[in-house]
């Protein structure tokens, strides 16, 4: 139990058009799901998190005019990235808290700008 | 602000061995400790999770425990096999998840 999907597992796109990110949870409903992004060879960092039906909260330094993120139902939440430039290349991959279980984590997104 | 450390950055040993990653954080205030496989290229998978008002828990070779006063925990891996290198990553969670920046491990058969 406590799923997270995450799709797609991995995007090429062109350097300035948009790319969305979903993630869903499939057996529980999630209220808050977070959202990071790992460089290579680094940890994960925290971009923002998603509050369903509210507007999410963003790490210092994470553009919310370039990272969009949409939390309308209990089960999903998106993450668009607008106007994709090559640094924005980078592993992106979703969580939630499942609460007795600790934090589930989406199979993460591959994003490729070229 | 939570900040989390990993140490060593890399390991590698021969299959067979017993090993002890490390994890540090600077706020004692957690609702819980996790710790996280990462295969190249891939997502995470949860290994162990430690309530705040846990000292340790037990998944087959894996064994972690948390000092929450002194903001240690030790993810203990018995007699290492080469199935088990990945990047192990500790986390530490109160309203959010924080991470260290993970342990290089590498098993040599």
């Amino acid at each position: 139990g406590a799923v997270v999907s995450q799709h797609p597992s991995w995007v090429i796109c062109k350097s300035g058009t948009s790319v969305k990110i979903e993630c869903r949870s499939l057996d529980f409903q999630a209220t808050t799901m977070f959202w990071y992004r790992q460089f290579p060879k680094q940890s994960l960092m925290l971009m923002a998190t998603s509050n369903e039906g509210s507007k999410a909260t963003y790490e210092q330094g994470v553009e919310k005019d370039k990272f969009l993120i949409n939390h309308a139902s209990l089960t999903l939440s998106t993450l668009t990235v607008t106007s994709a430039h090559p640094e924005d290349s980078s592993f992106y991959i979703c969580s939630a808290n499942t609460g007795s279980r600790g934090y589930t984590f989406g199979s993460g997104t591959r994003l490729t700008v070229v | 602000k939570q900040e989390v450390t990993q140490i060593p950055a890399a390991l590698s040993v021969p299959e067979g061995e017993n090993l002890v990653l490390n994890c540090s954080f600077t706020d004692s205030a957690i609702y819980n400790l996790q710790w996280f496989r990462q295969d190249p290229g891939k997502g995470l998978t949860s290994l162990l999770l430690i309530q705040s008002s846990q000292r340790e828990q037990t998944s087959g070779r894996l064994n972690a425990s948390l000092d929450k006063s002194s903001g240690r925990s030790t993810l203990y891996i018995a007699a290492s096999q080469p199935g088990d290198s990945a990047t192990y990553l500790c986390a530490v969670s109160l309203r959010d998840m924080r991470f260290g920046a993970g342990t290089r491990l590498t098993v040599k058969p």
